[in-house]
């Protein structure tokens, strides 16, 4: 009964690969987003989504492409990993008015 | 985040009151939020007040939004050690972006 779910919670890969994480809600909620926080703690939008029409992206490079099947789900895809993408990814959901849910986040470590 | 801004570290005693400050630029912000993330955990909201308010209470929270000078507080009555964490405030001026501040790091002692 998690209402933001994502995963993996951890994640260890090789600089070069290519990873996805995975975000569900089951809040109904119609809108989606990707957040990162860095070492700082320091927290940034990376995309939203709204009825699966991507509607923000932050000057997110390409690498990274999120993709939302239907209302419920955004994953996240990022290709040739570098040191830098290291990070806790947050996903979260929002009703128009209301507050935002967010996932438990996911600890990328790229080696 | 440069939109919003808050103080990064605040030590209280265990029993007092805790103020923490943020102010934020964006004149068109609807709501304001504040968030509470612990060690290694994810963020969970605390409250969230409307531009149009100027005062919410919940329980030990109190928010005061002055919204001429921009200016959100959070207060937490009564302390406690299960109140240390990093307190984010955040505005939301469209329906799809939330703006954070950079976290205050409260740290209750004994």
């Amino acid at each position: 009964d998690t209402a933001v779910s994502q995963t993996p919670k951890y994640l260890v890969t090789q600089m070069g690969n290519d990873k996805s994480i995975k975000c569900e809600q089951n809040l109904g909620h119609d809108t989606m987003y990707w957040y990162k926080q860095d070492s700082k703690k320091f927290l940034k939008i990376m995309f939203s989504y709204n009825n699966k029409e991507l509607i923000i992206n932050e000057t997110v490079p390409n690498r990274f492409s999120p993709k939302s099947p239907d209302k419920a789900h955004l994953n996240l895809h990022i290709n040739s990993l570098e040191l830098g993408d290291s990070a806790v990814y947050f996903c979260a959901s929002s009703v128009r008015g209301g507050g935002y849910t967010f996932g438990s986040g996911t600890r990328l470590t790229v080696v | 985040g440069e939109d919003v801004e808050q103080s990064l570290f605040l030590s209280v005693r265990e029993g007092d009151s805790s103020v923490i400050n943020c102010t934020y630029t964006d004149s068109s912000s609807t709501y304001l939020y504040w968030y509470k993330q612990e060690p290694g955990a994810g963020l969970q909201l605390l409250t969230y007040i409307f531009s149009n308010m100027d005062m919410k209470q919940d329980q030990r929270l109190t928010v005061l939004l002055n919204k001429k000078d921009k200016h959100l507080s959070l207060r937490i009555a009564d302390t406690q050690t299960g109140d240390s964490a990093i307190y984010f405030c955040a505005e939301s001026s469209n329906d799809y972006k939330l703006s954070f501040g950079a976290g205050t790091t409260v740290t209750v002692r004994a």
